[in-house]
C-alpha cells in the first residue's frame, strides 16, 4: 500500500514566526495533494490543496510546496497564530483513494 | 452550503453490541469514504461508496461494513464490537464525479465511539 511519511511528529514555534511543516510521500504517480488541520476533538479541516502541474499554491497565510523530483510536500504557515495549534495531515490520491500520514502537531507558543 | 454531517456525535457500546454511524454528504457529493482514527495512528481508510457501490475498501474485517444510499447518504456498521473498535470514525465526501483529479475531500466532525 501507499504510505505518506511526515518528517517530524512534533514541532514548536513561537507566535508569529514562520512554520514549515513537511511530508514525504511514496508514489511518483500521485498526483494530487492536500493539507488538513485538526483541533483537538474536531474532524480534519481542509487547508489547500495542489495538483501535480503545480510545484507552488499559495492560500491565506499558507503556501503549499510540491517537489516532484524528490518527493516531498511542505506546508508554510506565516505568521503563525495560537489559532494554527493543531495536528496537521499531508495526503496524498492515487487511483481515487487517498492516504495519508500520521501527522505533525504543531504547538504556538504566545 | 452545509458541510459534512456525521451522527451521532458519540457513542457508548459494549463489547459484543453492534453500532450504526450515519453520514451525510456536502450536497451534490456522491462519494463517501469512511476512516477509523486512533490515538498514535493515522487515518485508516475503511471504505468509499460511489452512487450506492463500495468502489473502494481498506484492510479491515468483514465486521466493518456500509452501505450507500441514492441520496448519497452513507451509514456504517460494526458488528461483535470489540475494545478496539474504539475511535474516531470520520466520514469524507467527494464531488460530483467523485474523481481525484476534479475534486477535493471534505470531512465530517467525526462519531467518537467507545467500547467498554
Amino acid at each position: 500500500g501507499e504510505s505518506v511519511g511526515l518528517h517530524l511528529p512534533t514541532l514548536s514555534v513561537q507566535e508569529g514566526d514562520n512554520s514549515i511543516i513537511n511530508c514525504a510521500y511514496s508514489n511518483s504517480a500521485s498526483d494530487y495533494f492536500i493539507w488538513y488541520k485538526q483541533e483537538s476533538g474536531k474532524g480534519p479541516q481542509f487547508i489547500i490543496d495542489i495538483r501535480s502541474n503545480m510545484d507552488k499554491r499559495q492560500g491565506q497565510r499558507v503556501t503549499v510546496l510540491l517537489n516532484k523530483t524528490v518527493k516531498h510536500l511542505s506546508l508554510q504557515i506565516a505568521a503563525t497564530q495560537p489559532g494554527d495549534s493543531a495536528v496537521y495531515f499531508c495526503a496524498e490520491a492515487l487511483g481515487n483513494q487517498f492516504y495519508f500520514g500520521t501527522g505533525t502537531s504543531l504547538t504556538v507558543i504566545p | 452550503k452545509a458541510g459534512v454531517t456525521q451522527t451521532p456525535r458519540y457513542l457508548i457500546k459494549t463489547r459484543g453490541q453492534q453500532v450504526t454511524l450515519s453520514c451525510s454528504p456536502i450536497s451534490g457529493h456522491r462519494s463517501v469514504s469512511w476512516y477509523q482514527q486512533t490515538p498514535g495512528q493515522g487515518l485508516q481508510f475503511l471504505f468509499e461508496y460511489f452512487s450506492e457501490t463500495q468502489r473502494n475498501k481498506g484492510n479491515f474485517p468483514g465486521r466493518f461494513s456500509g452501505r450507500q444510499f441514492s441520496n448519497s447518504r452513507s451509514e456504517m456498521n460494526v458488528s461483535t464490537l470489540e475494545l478496539g473498535d474504539s475511535a474516531l470514525y470520520l466520514c469524507a465526501s467527494m464531488g460530483a464525479s467523485g474523481d481525484t483529479s476534479t475534486d477535493t475531500q471534505y470531512f465530517g466532525p467525526g462519531t467518537r465511539l467507545t467500547v467498554l
